[in-house]
């Protein structure tokens, strides 16, 4: 099936420092949405975008919607150590919308140094 | 609370056994979906079911068995044809166009 690629693939910060990762496809998306997933459980949705060039917070997050629609942006300001975990990007493939079917990236992992 | 129960938390499968895992839901939610994580990927689609009494097979369906009888319930079967099946299993839930909701996963073992 179709893959996102994410990007970094792992990284370790200092706490209070604002982390950037993003995530790009070879296809257009229409919904981009972003999971963040603790050890041993499972991935709690961050936030939703649904129109190209939209930029949508949550708290310290901000995501971006890509213009292409071909990829995504998450940003973390002033990183603590709750923020530890995997992120990653999701969208349903084609042109379906969002709530069926998703394609996953591979993943981001946040590790933040006291 | 609304939310999507997995059960049980950890299980171990002897070679040959057919194994399996429930997922239950309160959400109302029409679609239901099964995921396998391994160490270090993303996770990849099973089975997914968009009513009851009606599933698809996924990305990796293989050695999997599913049944949709009610809404509220997906169980998915690990059959002794899965001849790799140590992951961690997520179970998820949807509605409409809204994103899907997890649950706590199952982490299966060999023994």
């Amino acid at each position: 099936g179709q893959q996102l690629n994410q990007s970094p693939q792992s990284m370790f910060i200092q706490e209070g420092e604002d982390v950037s990762m993003n995530c790009t496809s070879s296809s257009i998306f229409n919904t981009w949405l972003w999971y963040k997933q603790d050890p041993g459980e499972g991935p709690v949705l961050l936030i939703a975008l649904y129109k190209a060039g939209e930029l949508t917070s949550n708290g310290r997050l901000t995501a971006q919607f890509g213009i292409t629609r071909k990829d995504s942006f998450l940003n973390i300001s002033a990183s603590i150590p709750s923020d530890v975990g995997i992120y990653f990007c999701a969208g349903p493939p084609g042109l379906t919308g969002g709530g069926n079917k998703l394609t996953f990236g591979t993943g981001t992992q946040l590790k933040v140094e006291l | 609370d609304g939310g999507i129960t997995q059960s049980p938390k950890y299980l171990f499968r002897k070679e040959g056994q057919n194994v399996t895992l429930s997922c239950e839901q309160n959400l109302n939610h029409d679609a239901m979906y099964w995921y396998r994580q391994d160490p270090g990927q993303g996770l990849r689609l099973i089975y997914y079911s968009q009513i009851v009494n009606d599933f698809q097979k996924g990305d990796i369906a293989e050695g999997y068995s599913v049944s949709r009888e009610k809404k509220e319930s997906f169980p998915l079967t690990v059959t002794s044809a899965q001849k790799n099946p140590t992951a961690f299993y997520l179970c998820a839930s949807s509605t409409g166009i809204q994103p899907q909701h997890f649950g706590d996963g199952t982490r299966l073992s060999i023994l």
